[in-house]
C-alpha cells in the first residue's frame, strides 16, 4: 500500500462547483504539503502544515482552502472551481529529515 | 520570477552513456538541493540531495555536483539505463523555512 495516498486520482467538475482532494499518509509525518503542477512550470505550493493545529498559505493559496483533521489526513477544497484550477495536484509529506518529501500519486482535475 | 531554472526541457541519451541534467538557482539563501525522479501518473520520488556544505554526493550511479559561486548544479547518472527515463526536477531549500521551490523538470530518454 502506498505511504501517501491521495483521492480521488482524477476528477472533471464544472465551474463554480466546491470540489475536495483528499489526502492520507502512514508515514507518521507531521509535515503535510498540498502542490499543483501546471505543464512546463515546476511544482507550486498551495499550503502546508507542520502539526494538526499549524497551518500555512504557500505560493498560490487564494481560491484553495485546507483542512488537517489529524496527523495523518490533510484536505484541499476549492471553493468555487474556476478552469484556470486544471492542473495535477500533489500531496506530500516530510518527517525528521525537513528536507525531503514523499508524494502521493496526484489527483488530476478538470474544472470545466 | 522563477528562482529555480532547468533550461532544458528535454534530453536524449544512448543507453550506457552519460546523462548530464542542469539546474541554476538565483536565491543565494538556498543550502540545501534535492533531485527528484517522476514518471508518468506516479508523484516525484526523491533521488538525491546536496547540502551546501558539499561539493559531491554520490550514490550508485547517481551523482549530483554543486558549484556555489556559478548557482549550479548536476545530476551526471552513470551509466544511464532504460529505466532512467522519467522527468526529474531540481528542488532548493533554504534551512530558515525548508519550503522547496522547484524547477520545471527536464524530460531524460534514454534511447536503446
Amino acid at each position: 500500500d502506498a505511504d501517501v495516498t491521495q483521492t480521488p486520482r482524477n476528477r472533471i467538475t464544472k465551474t463554480g462547483k466546491r470540489i475536495m482532494l483528499e489526502c492520507s499518509q502512514t508515514k507518521g509525518h507531521d509535515r503535510m504539503y498540498w502542490y499543483r503542477q501546471d505543464p512546463g512550470l515546476g511544482l507550486r505550493l498551495i499550503y502546508y502544515s507542520f502539526d494538526v493545529k499549524d497551518i500555512n498559505k504557500g505560493e498560490i493559496s487564494d481560491g484553495y482552502s485546507v483542512s488537517r483533521q489529524a496527523q495523518a489526513k490533510f484536505s484541499l477544497s476549492l471553493e468555487s472551481a474556476i478552469p484556470n484550477q486544471t492542473a495535477l495536484y500533489f500531496c506530500a509529506t516530510s518527517g525528521t529529515r525537513k528536507n525531503i518529501q514523499y508524494f502521493g500519486a496526484g489527483t488530476r482535475l478538470s474544472v470545466l | 520570477d522563477q528562482q529555480v531554472k532547468q533550461n532544458s526541457p528535454s534530453l536524449s541519451v544512448q543507453e550506457g552513456r552519460i546523462s548530464i541534467l542542469n539546474c541554476d538557482y538565483t536565491n543565494s539563501m538556498f543550502d540545501y538541493f534535492l533531485w527528484y525522479k517522476k514518471y508518468p501518473a506516479e508523484g516525484p520520488t526523491f533521488l538525491i540531495s546536496i547540502s551546501s556544505i558539499k561539493d559531491k554526493n554520490e550514490d550508485g550511479r547517481f551523482t549530483v555536483f554543486l558549484n556555489k559561486s556559478a548557482k549550479h548544479l548536476s545530476l551526471h547518472i552513470v551509466p544511464s539505463q532504460p529505466g532512467d527515463s522519467a522527468v526529474y526536477f531540481c528542488a532548493a531549500s533554504a534551512s530558515s523555512n525548508y519550503q522547496l521551490i522547484w524547477g520545471a523538470g527536464t524530460k531524460l530518454i534514454i534511447k536503446p
